[in-house]
C-alpha cells in the first residue's frame, strides 16, 4: 500500500458545526503532516508530527485540532471554522522528518464552511 | 530563512515539445533536498523528481530532468516530449536534511503549465 487516504473528499459545514478530517496511510511512515492550501496558491504547513508526537505548529488557531491516535492515523478537528479558513486541506506522510525522501500526499478533503 | 521563488506563473508548451520550468532558493544551509511537485486539477500533489544537494550529479526521471546549480542556487525542470497528461501546477519545494527543521516542506508559489494539442 502506497497510498495517502484522506476522508471526506468534500465537506460543507457551518460555522457552530465540529467535524474531524481523517487522514490514513500503511506504509510505515514515521512523519504525519497537515497542509492548508488555497486556489492556485502553495501549501502551507499546519503541523507535523512524529512518532505520534506533535512536533511543529504553525501557529495556527485552536479551531483547528491535530491528533495522531497512532502511527497510521492522523485526525483534525474543527470546530467554529470561519468562512476564510474554506481551502483544500492535504495530509502528507513520510518515512521520517530528516529523511530526504518526498511526501506522498493523499488527495485532499474540499472544505467549505458556510 | 529559508525561500523558494518560481517566476514563471504560467507557462504553454506545444505537445511533443519541450519546455523549462525556473526555481531558484534561498539558504544558508548546505545539507538539503529539493523536488518537483506536480499537481493536476484532480488535485493531488505528485512526485516528479527529487535531488539531493550534495549530489553534482543532475536527477532524472524519464522524461524529466532538472538542471540543478548549487552556486546559483537554482533547479529548473526540463520536461521532454511534453504530453497532454503533462498539464497541471508544478511546484519547486525545498526539505532541510536537518532534524531541528521538523522535515518540512518549502514550497514555491507555483507554475501552471499547459500543453497544446
Amino acid at each position: 500500500d502506497t497510498e495517502v487516504t484522506q476522508t471526506p473528499k468534500h465537506l460543507v459545514m457551518g460555522m457552530t458545526n465540529k467535524k474531524s478530517l481523517k487522514c490514513e496511510q500503511h506504509m510505515g511512515h514515521r512523519a504525519m503532516y497537515w497542509y492548508k492550501q488555497k486556489a492556485k496558491k502553495p501549501p502551507e504547513l499546519m503541523f507535523v508530527y512524529s512518532y505520534e508526537k506533535l512536533s511543529i505548529n504553525e501557529s495556527v488557531p485552536s479551531r483547528f485540532s491535530p491528533e495522531c491516535p497512532n502511527s497510521s492515523l492522523l485526525n483534525l478537528h474543527l470546530h467554529a471554522l470561519q468562512p476564510e479558513d474554506s481551502a483544500l486541506y492535504l495530509c502528507a506522510s513520510s518515512q521520517e522528518v530528516q529523511a530526504g525522501y518526498g511526501y506522498t500526499f493523499g488527495s485532499g478533503t474540499r472544505l467549505t464552511v458556510v | 530563512a529559508q525561500t523558494v521563488t518560481q517566476s514563471q506563473p504560467e507557462m504553454s508548451v506545444q505537445e511533443a515539445e519541450t519546455v523549462t520550468l525556473s526555481c531558484t532558493y534561498d539558504t544558508s544551509e548546505s545539507d538539503y533536498y529539493l523536488f518537483w511537485y506536480k499537481q493536476p486539477p484532480s488535485r493531488q500533489m505528485i512526485l516528479v523528481i527529487r535531488q539531493e544537494a550534495y549530489k553534482q550529479q543532475n536527477a532524472t526521471e524519464n522524461r524529466f530532468s532538472v538542471n540543478f546549480q548549487k552556486a546559483a542556487k537554482s533547479f529548473s525542470l526540463k520536461i521532454s516530449d511534453s504530453q497532454l497528461g503533462d498539464a497541471a501546477m508544478y511546484f519547486c519545494a525545498y526539505r532541510s536534511a536537518f532534524y531541528n527543521q521538523g522535515g518540512k516542506l518549502i514550497f514555491g508559489q507555483g507554475t501552471e503549465l499547459s500543453v497544446k494539442p
